[in-house]
């Protein structure tokens, strides 16, 4: 079964300090993994894809294979950046599976 | 196209009564998904189709939930004899292609309140 564990309910940083939202997995296949982010009155959007392995907003995001991994990480965290952000996991062929999400609060 | 449409934005009911969602994909997506939401948790997936066929549905849609997805373009959802369990956020998603790896687009959501 697929499941997705975001440890942290609340992160709360000061503007300008470095941001990591925790993301850990399970899944015994090959799996895709997905960063979400809901803003306040907005609709759930796509930030990023780790199979893209790009930089959005600033965000980027590894995928541990071995620590079974995908955490989202910000050397600089802005105010605008407050959020919810959601990890998901597909097997490419499944649908998506969600974890309970982080709020992400930065304060100035 | 103005993406993902999900119409009602809002729906109170009573106990008891009958409801349907409205979902409207980004036209050239073949698969639609619905999920549900409630507070302080992730979406949940509940079914979805690819074009018209309903190839997936969650151990979360019992029997009183029931969706189609006519033509494969919109998609309805209908709960009927609502509980007050069934409150939530009921999103809508759609997606191109086989694979998943260009994630999802979602609606706003329709906000289902059961008095």
């Amino acid at each position: 079964a697929q499941r997705v564990t975001q440890p942290e309910k609340l992160l709360s940083v000061f503007k300008g300090a470095p941001v990591e939202l925790k993301c850990n997995y399970s899944y015994s296949g090959s799996p895709e993994l997905f960063w979400y982010v809901q803003y306040s009155r907005q609709r759930l959007q796509l930030l990023l894809r780790h199979i893209s392995r790009e930089s959005i907003k600033g965000f980027t995001a590894d995928l541990n294979k071995g620590e079974t991994s995908f955490h989202l990480k910000k050397p600089f965290a802005q105010e605008e950046d407050s959020a919810m952000y959601y990890c998901a996991l597909s097997s490419g062929y499944s649908t998506l599976t969600f974890g309970k999400g982080t709020m992400l609060l930065v304060s100035p | 196209d103005t993406g993902v449409s999900q119409d009602p934005r809002h729906k109170i009911t009573k106990r008891g009564q009958n409801v349907t969602f409205r979902c409207d994909p980004i036209s050239e997506h073949n698969r639609l998904y619905w999920y549900r939401q409630t507070l302080g948790q992730g979406p949940e997936f509940l079914t979805y189709f690819q074009n018209e066929a309903q190839l997936e549905k969650s151990r979360l849609l019992s029997d009183r939930f029931s969706a189609e997805r006519p033509k494969g373009s919109f998609s309805t959802l209908e709960i009927q004899r609502t509980e007050q369990g069934d409150s939530a956020m009921y999103l809508c998603a759609s997606s191109f292609g086989r694979r998943n790896n260009y994630g999802y687009t979602f609606g706003s959501g329709t906000r289902l309140t059961v008095v």
